[in-house]
């Protein structure tokens, strides 16, 4: 069965660049999450959408946005990097905001910010 | 105090023993999720419970939420379910939807 796809898997960035994440949903799931794993840290919310529309914010930071596409796929655009911005970045992906919609996580993009 | 509350945050067992890992909450929940990260890896769900008991394999979670409290049972443990495992509850928060709300996690590391 068809997974959360997430690239890319690692991504090498210097200090002030940008970079974008992408997340494929489990087709037909239309309601997607990221969060930001620091290393040895708890996963913290930044976002999520429902329907093309962002649904919720969490602790992203104003250098960071992200949208969802027609299609339900989602990136997530950071500017500006800093060293504290490397983390594991995953998303997952439900089928509406419903409350017995099961999650599914992708593995996850490791950043890494020099 | 934080609202998901897991323990124990480090547990080493022998392989073949059986291992608990508990977790309580203090936020209203509609669901809460057991999840599985390996070192350095992604996180893969486990189980999503709103009540009651399922079971996986050699994996059994419960739910009590009258009691605010969950528990994964591993029986027969192997080195390989050597992992971080993490409770995530889905909170109301007086929004539209719901946030994931993770635990501490708890680190397993099960020796041969």
């Amino acid at each position: 069965a068809a997974g959360v796809i997430q690239s890319p898997r690692h991504l090498i960035k210097e200090k002030r660049e940008t970079a974008t994440l992408k997340c494929y949903p489990i087709p037909r799931h239309d309601t997607v999450y990221w969060y930001q794993q620091g290393p040895g840290q708890d996963p913290q919310f930044l976002i999520s959408f429902y329907e093309k529309m962002q649904s919720d914010k969490g602790s992203i930071p104003d250098r960071f946005s992200a949208q969802q596409f027609s299609d339900y796929h989602s990136e997530l655009n950071m500017s500006s990097l800093e060293l504290g911005d490397s983390a594991l970045y995953f998303c997952a992906s439900s089928l509406s905001q419903g409350t017995h919609s099961p999650l599914h996580f992708g593995n996850g993009t490791r950043l890494t910010v020099t | 105090k934080n609202e998901v509350e897991q323990s124990p945050q480090n547990l080493t067992a022998q392989e073949g023993e059986f291992i608990t890992i508990n977790c309580s909450y203090s936020v209203g929940i509609s669901a809460l999720h057991w999840l599985q990260q390996h070192p350095g890896g992604g996180i893969v769900s486990l189980f999503m419970l709103s009540s009651g008991k399922k079971k996986h394999g050699r994996l059994i979670a419960t739910i009590n939420i009258q009691e605010k409290h969950s528990s994964l049972h591993i029986t027969a443990s192997h080195p390989r379910d050597s992992a971080v495992y993490i409770c995530a509850v889905l909170g109301y928060f007086g929004g539209a939807t719901n946030k994931l709300i993770f635990g501490t996690g708890t680190l397993l590391a099960v020796q041969p």
